[in-house]
């Protein structure tokens, strides 16, 4: 139990593109989703949680308005890196929790983004 | 801004020796949990601990979480090479459901 898809696994894509990436619970409700970048060799960096039905809130020095989140459903939250640019190009992991204090997350297999 | 610290950061071994991997805080978190992470995949749960003095064991692995809720370790008994991997723990500061993870060890078992 407690599945999460995260979809597409790799993106390559020119640089000034906008990439959407899925996270989905395919058997649990998710009141809180989180998202994690993470650069080759080191650990899980958090960007932001989101809750169904509200505005995300992003970690200081993460931008908004060029990693933009909607969690519409309890099992669909996505990510979208705005006008990506090589500096963006990195693994990028979503995880689902149930909410609530000590619920542990479950993890996507992450997405891997490559900007040309 | 709480932070955990893992040591070794990385670790090469031969199969079947023993290893211990090391995290700390000066922060108290009301739970830790133990992942292994493989290249170019999520990490995945190994163990949840939230007693301070807990010890928990899953085969050849055993976590334990320290009396005061700061640190935990993992100790791996007789490595195989499918232990190998990027090991991190990650606390919860309260009742929230946001994690800190730790810095990571990069642990390599070799035949």
């Amino acid at each position: 139990g407690a599945v999460v898809s995260q979809h597409p696994s790799r993106v390559i894509c020119k640089s000034g593109t906008s990439v959407k990436i899925e996270c989905r619970s395919l058997d649990f409700q998710a009141t809180t989703m989180f998202w994690y970048r993470q650069f080759p060799k080191q650990s899980l960096m958090l960007m932001a949680t989101s809750n169904e039905g509200s505005k995300a809130t992003y970690e200081q020095g993460v931008e908004k308005d060029k990693f933009l989140i909607n969690h519409a459903s309890l099992t669909l939250s996505t990510l979208t890196v705005t006008s990506a640019h090589p500096e963006d190009s990195s693994f990028y992991i979503c995880s689902a929790s149930m909410g609530g204090g000590g619920q542990p997350q479950h993890f996507g297999d992450g997405t891997r983004l490559s900007i040309l | 801004t709480q932070l955990l610290e893992q040591s070794p950061q990385f670790l090469s071994i031969q199969e079947g020796e023993n290893l211990t991997v090391y995290c700390n805080s000066s922060s108290v978190f009301s739970s830790l949990q133990w992942y292994r992470q493989e290249p170019g995949e999520g990490p995945v749960l190994l163990v949840t601990v939230v007693t301070g003095g807990e010890v928990k064991k899953l085969k050849r692995l055993t976590f334990q979480f320290g009396d005061a809720r700061k640190d935990s370790s993992l100790h791996i008994t007789a490595a195989q090479p499918g232990d190998t991997g990027l090991y991190l723990c990650a606390g919860a500061p309260g009742t929230a459901s946001k994690l800190t993870f730790g810095t990571g060890t990069r642990l390599q078992v070799t035949l």
